[in-house]
């Protein structure tokens, strides 16, 4: 059983369109979270939801919007697609947020490589 | 701005070596320090966590933390082609702050 899951894996898509990417956890953690990974390989965190409240919001354009409906899925929506947009997102939960402990190591899915062309 | 620092490498050591990875950060309230292992087009996997200064040995890695110089490193003893990835230091700040990353180091282990 894969612990994060998201979908879809790759997404190839043209500017000015919506698209949307999905995830899921059966870990029971607590806190989910998307992250961009650019081409020089530099994770940053975009949100993070926990028990289904939005908890961090960086310096994203208003054209992201994540989506928490249960603590076990945070889903993102981005409007029309830039051409900056292109990069791996990743989502990732942890047990716990905020504690400054090791349960708040994270553990990450697969990975969607977004291209937008 | 919390910052966490890595050389981005690549580093190249062969086979059987000890590998050497080493990350700064810039928040002194930190308490807990994450390496993670990114192989390439893979998601990264969690390989170790310390949060006492020292040593902390599992398997062929040891992960060491210098509170008081602010430095965290991994090292990779008897280095396997198959450890050739690039890793990853993650941070937790103080306060209400999510994990910071480095850039992340690129370890080349040649046979």
């Amino acid at each position: 059983d894969t612990a994060v899951s998201q979908t879809p894996k790759y997404l190839v898509t043209q500017m000015g369109n919506d698209k949307s990417i999905k995830c899921e956890q059966n870990l029971g953690h607590d806190t989910m979270y998307w992250y961009k990974q650019d081409s020089k390989k530099f994770l940053k965190i975009m949100f993070s939801y926990n028990n289904k409240e939005l908890i961090i919001n960086e310096t994203v354009p208003n054209r992201f919007s994540p989506k928490s409906p249960d603590k076990a899925h945070l889903n993102l929506h981005i409007n029309s697609l830039e051409l900056g947009d292109s990069a791996v997102y990743f989502c990732a939960s942890s047990q716990e947020y905020g504690t400054g402990g090791t349960n708040e190591k994270l553990f990450f899915g697969s990975g969607t490589q977004l291209s937008v062309l | 701005q919390k910052e966490v620092e890595q050389n981005s490498g690549p580093l190249s050591v062969p086979e059987g070596a000890i590998a050497s990875l080493n990350c700064t950060y810039s928040d002194r309230g930190s308490q807990s320090f994450f390496w993670y292992r990114q192989y390439s087009g893979k998601s990264p996997e969690l390989i170790m966590f310390i949060y006492s200064n020292g040593d902390k040995e599992d398997g062929r890695f040891t992960a060491q933390l210098n509170k008081a110089s602010q430095y965290v490193s991994l090292l990779i003893r008897d280095s396997q082609p198959s450890d050739s990835a690039t890793y990853l230091c993650a941070v937790n700040g103080s306060g209400n702050t999510p994990l910071v990353f480095g850039k992340g180091t690129r370890l080349s282990v040649i046979a």
